[in-house]
């Protein structure tokens, strides 16, 4: 079974719109994190958000918010006001505590911002 | 220089070939990862070194030999490689083991096997 699903492969928004990414993940472990990283058509993996999963609050940097729903197991990536650079694929990624250093990524989903 | 650095940025080998692959993390960090991202499939963890140690490899194939000389150095070493190995492969570090630490990516190095 998959451990992080992103069911969007793709998606468009208009330049300023809020957009919001999908994740959910499956574990059996009581402690774990839950990443967002973006990768722009160069390459590199850009760490955007991170979310506990003792974290009462949902967290938050700058426009991008994580609406973490534990009992749903999902822990979408909200973006706000989004920008022409923020087309990138955005990956979710999750590491358990009985899962050594491993992160689980999951298929991603494109991001395309229209002007 | 900053963050994490790998070179070179793209390599094109043939199968009988062997190459290496390196990374260097300007960061302090511990822990050095290699990731290997195929079109179509997620990334997948292939190695994991603390304290210049392997302490994790995923069911690598013997034709990737990592190397950690010290925690800010890392290889991979490349030989008799296959055509489906054609991939980005991606070099991460971190501070250390902790969960909720967050693994700092470089730029990668687009393979292609001939």
């Amino acid at each position: 079974a998959q451990k992080i699903t992103q069911t969007q492969p793709g998606m468009f928004v208009q330049e300023k719109e809020a957009v919001t990414l999908d994740c959910t993940y499956d574990t059996s472990d009581q402690s774990y994190g839950l990443f967002w990283y973006k990768q722009p058509s160069s390459g590199e993996m850009i760490f955007l958000i991170y979310q506990g999963s003792y974290d009462e609050q949902n967290a938050t940097e700058g426009r991008y918010s994580l609406n973490f729903q534990k009992a749903r197991k999902s822990a979408n990536l909200v973006i706000s006001a989004s920008q022409l650079g923020d087309s990138a694929m955005y990956f979710c990624a999750m590491r358990e505590v009985g899962g050594a250093q491993k992160l689980v990524f999951g298929q991603g989903t494109r991001l395309t911002i229209n002007p | 220089e900053t963050g994490v650095t790998q070179t070179p940025r793209h390599l094109v080998m043939g199968m009988t070939n062997k190459k290496s692959l390196k990374c260097e993390q300007h960061l302090g960090h511990n822990a050095m990862y290699w990731y290997k991202q195929s079109a179509k499939k997620p990334l997948e963890l292939m190695f994991v070194y603390n304290f210049k140690e392997q302490t994790e490899n995923n069911s690598v194939p013997s034709r990737f030999s990592p190397e950690c000389p010290n925690s800010s150095h890392l290889f991979l070493h490349l030989h008799t490689l296959q055509p489906e190995d054609s991939a980005l492969y991606l070099c991460a570090s971190s501070p250390g083991r902790g969960l909720g630490e967050t693994q700092y990516f470089g730029p990668g190095t687009r393979l292609l096997v001939l």
